[in-house]
């Protein structure tokens, strides 16, 4: 089952402009992690965040975290033509077992 | 280092054929897993090995799909018969080293039972 559920389902936006996507889910975690899929690729770890952290950066991305809410988003600035993908969170509650949302796909138009 | 790497990289067979995937995890990473995704079921772990063990194997659908591991660097799915609701993308991940939470992703398998 899917713990995490992302919103929005699609997303489609300027290049330069932000682009918010929100995951939430239902059960204690110890850490929620971001990945990235390109269309016909793999996936690609982009952030993790632990359960004690409210907040983390890392390049153009901003990731938030509210245990209390059991939610989180994903900021991405200055979004370019390349950031073009699906984007999935993937909750960690056991240690090894994630488990992933259906995904939010963003299209950045040139 | 070369990734987590996959073969094939697409497969399409006939319903009632064996399908063999293939994996090669990271090396000195201690944590494979495969999963399974589809439209319809987005991404399911399917099974979960640590130091070459089979952890979880919950999420396998049925009898039809086995997985080994016979060493650190290699890992096997087969899928005996296989029907056409098996066609999906089929990941193997692997985990360890300094980063021990991050899942590292292969490529991907895309299967198509026909």
């Amino acid at each position: 089952s899917q713990q995490g559920e992302e919103d929005p389902q699609a997303l489609s936006i300027q290049e330069g402009e932000n682009a918010t996507m929100n995951c939430s889910y239902k059960t204690s975690i110890n850490n929620l992690q971001w990945y990235r899929q390109n269309s016909g690729r793999g996936l690609v770890h982009l952030i993790l965040i632990r359960s004690n952290e409210r907040e983390k950066h890392s390049g153009r991305l901003r990731v938030t975290l509210d245990t209390s809410k059991k939610s989180s988003s994903l900021l991405i600035t200055a979004s370019r033509a390349a950031d073009t993908a699906s984007y999935f969170c993937a909750t960690d509650a056991n240690d090894y077992k994630l488990s992933f949302g259906a995904g939010t796909t963003v299209t950045v138009r040139a | 280092d070369a990734g987590v790497i996959q073969s094939p990289r697409h497969e399409v067979t006939e319903m009632g054929q064996e399908v063999t995937l293939r994996c090669k995890p990271i090396s000195g990473h201690n944590s494979l897993f495969w999963y399974r995704q589809t439209m319809m079921r987005g991404l399911e772990l399917l099974i979960y090995f640590n130091n070459n063990v089979p952890i979880d194997d919950s999420g396998m659908p049925e009898d039809r799909f086995s997985a080994k591991m016979p060493n650190a660097s290699f890992s096997t799915l087969k899928i005996q018969p296989s029907e056409p609701r098996d066609s999906a993308v089929y990941f193997c991940a692997s985990r360890g080293g300094t980063e021990r939470d991050t899942q590292y992703f292969g490529p991907g398998t895309r299967l198509t039972v026909l």
